[in-house]
């Protein structure tokens, strides 16, 4: 079936640095992908959409210039946290699947010291 | 603006107990319907969806599902819990019309009891 490959898995880095999160389809073209934030015991939040070849739209309140998405390929998007800072460490989720239902990576831990 | 309520935070089972997760949605129309399952620090496995036909949808590891208009619910069932189904468990709504975001409730935690 359907896989989403998300890389890396689990990183850590020092206040102040970017962290580059990828999002793959393996067997099919997304042209839309969807990057989601996962908080302790919460909910997953929609950040933003990923679209391919144009830019991506952000959810109220996501500061695109913090986060920012490039989705250059129909298998390849990526969500750039720039300048990180401990209050951005969470989990992040990436989905794609041009009809419902999504398929989801297996998440990105974020840890920022 | 859409929304999906999941009543209970948390629910404990007794292995081999039954179960039943609620999830309630508000939408405009009846939306596409999802329940999605996660392990901690793991990402979400889909376990069943409903567009349209058959209000009883089956979905993977025994787990079913009950579209009821009138109460906009969707609610998750499974007869006889094992151990290993302890997770999160997520509701989650889509339009129709188009376009492929989800909207999802808050979650359950799930704890099963040997």
């Amino acid at each position: 079936g359907a896989v989403v490959s998300q890389h890396p898995s689990w990183v850590i880095c020092k206040s102040g640095t970017s962290v580059k999160i990828e999002c793959r389809s393996l067997d099919f073209q997304a042209t839309t992908m969807f990057w989601y934030r996962q908080f302790p015991k919460q909910s997953l939040m929609l950040m933003a959409t990923s679209n391919e070849g144009s830019k991506a739209t952000y959810e109220q309140g996501v500061e695109k210039d913090k986060f920012l998405i490039n989705h250059a390929s129909l298998t390849l998007s990526t969500l750039t946290v720039t300048s990180a800072h401990p209050e951005d460490s969470s989990f992040y989720i990436c989905s794609a699947g041009g009809n419902q239902p999504q398929h989801f990576g297996d998440g990105t831990r974020l840890s920022i010291l | 603006a859409q929304s999906v309520t999941q009543p209970d935070i948390h629910i404990t089972v007794s292995e081999g107990a039954s179960l039943e997760l609620r999830c309630n949605y508000s939408y405009g129309a009846t939306p596409y319907l999802f329940w999605y399952v996660q392990s901690p620090g793991q990402g979400l496995q889909l376990l069943l969806k409903y567009f349209s036909g058959d209000t009883l949808v089956q979905g993977i590891k025994g787990f079913e599902a009950e579209f009821k208009r009138s109460q906009s619910s969707f609610n998750l069932r499974k007869p006889s819990v094992h151990w290993s189904d302890a997770a999160e468990y997520f509701c989650a709504v889509a339009p129709t019309g188009g376009g492929n975001k989800l909207t999802f409730g808050t979650g359950t935690q799930l704890k099963v009891e040997l």
